[in-house]
Order: C-alpha cells, then structure tokens, then sequence
C-alpha cells in the first residue's frame, strides 16, 4: 500500500536561511510523488512533480526535491527562505486507484513553515 | 488557461439544510476530484468524476453527493447538514490520464 510521511508538523526558519522540509514515502512500486503549497485560506498550488525522469526536480519559486529511492525519501529544500514562503506544504503520492476509495492522491498531513524576519 | 474555478467561495448555512458547491475544471480537463480539508482530519477525498461517472468514492457518508455535466463541470452536494461538515472543501481536476491534478481555491462552509 501506498503511504506518505511528513516528518515535522511545523518548521521555523529565518528570512535567507535553507528550508528542508521532510517525507518519506511507501510505495510498491516506482511512484509519482508530488509537493503542493497551501497559503492560508487558499487552494493548494503544485510546487513540483517527481516522475522518474530525473531524481533531483525543480519547481517553482526557488524549491526543489530530490528523489531516494534508497531512502524513501522526497525531501523539500529552498536555499534562501522568503516571508512568502510561510505555508502549510504537503507531500503527496500517485496511487492511480481507479474505483478504490482513497482516490488518486494520498496526502501527507503536511508540515506550516514559518518564516522569521 | 483558466484555473479551476469553485463558486462560491464561503457560505454559511444551519445545521438540517442542504448546500450545492459548484466546480469549473481547466478548460479541456476531464476529471473532478473533491476534497474536505478539517483541522483534525487534513485532506479527505470524496468523490472523483470523469466524463459523467464517478470513478473513485472515499468513506463518507450518503449525505455527500455529486455529479459532473457534459462540459466537465462538477457539483458536490452536502444534505442534512451537521456541524462537523463545516470545512473547506477543495475541487482538483486533471485530464483523466495523469496524475498531476490541479487545485482550486475552495469553498469555506460553516455550519452553525
């Protein structure tokens, strides 16, 4: 079965220091793993999208993640933190599963970044 | 392109009435997926609906319905409203084949 793990319920960086936010993910088979951002009282934008292509995925506004297969990892990181950058993320996993009832996407329970000035 | 679109954005109803959300996928998208995102619960999914069917259910209750029109619009219907329905309920669609699906910006319900 297929789970995700968000290691931190919250991080709190200051303003153009790294950003490292944490998943692991459980899989059976080579998944599609996603990262989204949720601004207070808005949707969830896609940040960036791992499809086997390449392990290391750049997304938008300066994020990037690298993909572990070894690790079961799909870690978040920015090198300089913004105060835009304060969030709610979430790690996310593909399942694909057409007529089950988890749906096609299996959220983390996502980790509130806070930036300090 | 358009973004996915949800109307309206916050509604407030009582407890025992009913409430339709409303849902525009991106222009050439085939699928809807609906979300209810609590403080205690996170991102649940409820339904996914392509070309007219539903295709996935989540574990909720019957009071929870939806349907998607021939032009891929989709609305989630809540009946007999309680207190814990108050959430913010987030539509996602995609093209049906992948995976990556799009957000909107939700609709707030609270129920009093």
């Amino acid at each position: 079965a297929q789970s995700v793990t968000q290691l931190d319920s919250h991080v709190s960086v200051s303003e153009g220091t790294p950003v490292l936010l944490r998943c692991n993910y459980s899989s059976s088979y080579s998944p599609s793993l996603f990262w989204y951002v949720q601004h207070p009282n808005k949707g969830l934008q896609l940040l960036l999208k791992y499809t086997s292509a390449a392990t290391l995925v750049k997304g938008i506004n300066g994020f990037e993640a690298e993909f572990k297969k070894s690790e079961t990892s799909f870690h978040l990181t920015k090198p300089s933190a913004h105060m835009s950058d304060a969030a709610e993320y979430f790690c996310v996993v593909s399942v694909l599963n057409y007529g089950g009832s988890q749906g096609n996407l299996i959220f983390g329970k996502g980790t509130k970044l806070s930036v300090k000035p | 392109k358009a973004g996915v679109t949800q109307t309206p954005r916050y509604l407030i109803k009582t407890r025992g009435q009913q409430v339709t959300l409303s849902c525009s996928p991106i222009s050439g998208h085939r699928s809807v997926s609906w979300y209810q995102q609590t403080p205690g619960q996170g991102l649940q999914f409820l339904f996914e609906y392509f070309s007219e069917t539903q295709r996935n259910k989540g574990n909720f209750p019957g009071r929870f319905s939806g349907r998607q029109f021939s032009n891929s619009r989709s609305e989630m219907n809540v009946s007999t409203l309680e207190l814990g329905d108050s959430a913010l309920y987030l539509c996602a669609s995609t093209t049906g084949n992948t995976d990556t699906q799009y957000f909107g910006p939700g609709t707030r319900l609270t129920v009093l």
